[in-house]
Parts: C-alpha cells; structure tokens; sequence
C-alpha cells in the first residue's frame, strides 16, 4: 500500500525566508513521488516529480525536492520565498494499480 | 488548446436529487479520474478510467457513477445527493494510466453544495 504524510497543515514564512514543506512517504513498492501547488480558487499543476533517475529533483519557480529513501522522505524546498508562492502544496505517490495518493495538504503563507 | 475543463462551476443541490458533473479534455490522454477535495482530507480518488469503455474504483466510490463513452469525456454522476458529499470535485487526465510517473492535468474544480 502507498501513503503520503504531510507534516504541518499551514506554514508561514517571511518572505525571502527559506521554505521547507515536509512529505513522508509509505510505499511497498519503489515510490514514484511528486508535488503539485494549488493557487486559491484553482486546480492543481505540477511543481515537480521523482521518478528514480536523480534524488535531488528541480522543478518550476525555483522549488527543488530531494529523494532520501532512508528517511523515507520528499521534502520541498525553496531557497528565496517570494509572495507569489502562497498557496496550498500537495505531496502524492502513485501506485502499481494506476492510482495516486494525495496528502493532506500544507498551506503556505508568505509574510511581507 | 484547452486542457481539462468543467461545468458547473458552482452547484446547489438538495438532499436526494441527482445531477451530472462534465469533465472533457483535449489532449488525447488515456487516463483520467475524478477527485474529492475536503477541508483537511486533501483530495481522495473516487473512480478513474484508464481508457474508454474501462472505468474503475478508487478510494470514495459509494454514491457516484462514472461511465467512459469516448476518450475525451469522463462524467460523474451523483445519484441521490447527500450533504456527506458537498465538497469541492476535480477531474484530471494523464497521458497514460500505465506510467505511474505521468503528470496529471487537473481541471478548475467544481464546487458542490448539499442542503
């Protein structure tokens, strides 16, 4: 079976602060990860995906994600917070039987 | 190009009616589904499809109905609306449901209401 466990619902940075979201992950299987940003009122897009060809993962806006199998984790990451990163942060694992498990979600503020 | 759209955008409904929410996509994919997102709970698989004619269950099946006629469309069908099932739907596609790595496209989400 595979699971994903976000740590902290809501987060809040100040802006230019480092951001850092945790994912766990739980998998009988080897894990295809990935996390997808959702903007108020909006669906979900793609940040960033690991498919086992690199463990530190780069992806849109200046977000990287780093694969660490001992800590079964996925955590993102982002340098420079800026005000346009507010918003709710997904972490997903996909499954042998063509299905994806989402988290709980953390929500980001940035503060000015 | 319009990616993964939805009608309606927001919906009433009251306790016992059934209603349809639209989900079609332009992109050619094989794969699509629909999701429940509640405050908390992030977003739970209600059915999927992996092509037409082939639909599947997810994870919160009971009380919806999917039916997969071409590859651009995928419905969802309430069939007796409760208010345990007010919450925000998305639909989303992926180019194939073979590829546990595929991107999955979501729509703008449909927000359902149950009185």
């Amino acid at each position: 079976a595979q699971s994903v466990t976000q740590l902290g619902s809501h987060v809040s940075v100040s802006e230019g602060a480092l951001v850092l979201l945790r994912c766990n992950y739980s998998s009988s299987v080897p894990p295809y990860l990935f996390w997808y940003v959702q903007y108020p009122n909006q669906g979900l897009q793609l940040l960033l995906k690991y498919t086992s060809a690199a463990t530190l993962v780069k992806g849109i806006n200046g977000f990287e994600a780093e694969f660490k199998k001992s800590e079964t984790s996925f955590h993102l990451t982002k340098p420079s917070a800026h005000m346009s990163d507010a918003a709710e942060y997904f972490c997903a694992v996909s499954s042998t039987g063509n299905q994806f498990y989402f988290g709980t979600g953390t929500s980001l503020t940035v503060i000015p | 190009n319009a990616g993964v759209t939805q009608t309606p955008k927001f919906q009433v409904l009251k306790t016992g009616q059934s209603m349809t929410l639209q989900c079609a996509q332009d992109m050619n994919h094989e794969y699509m589904s629909w999701y429940r997102q509640d405050p908390g709970m992030g977003l739970r698989l209600i059915h999927y499809s992996v092509g037409a004619g082939i639909t599947d269950q997810g994870e919160v099946p009971n009380g919806y109905n999917v039916s997969r006629s071409t590859t651009e469309d995928f419905p969802l069908r309430l069939l007796s609306a409760a208010p345990s099932q007010t919450s925000v739907y998305f639909c989303a596609s992926s180019y194939s449901g073979a590829v546990r790595t595929d991107t999955q496209y979501f729509g703008p989400g449909t927000r359902l209401t149950v009185l």
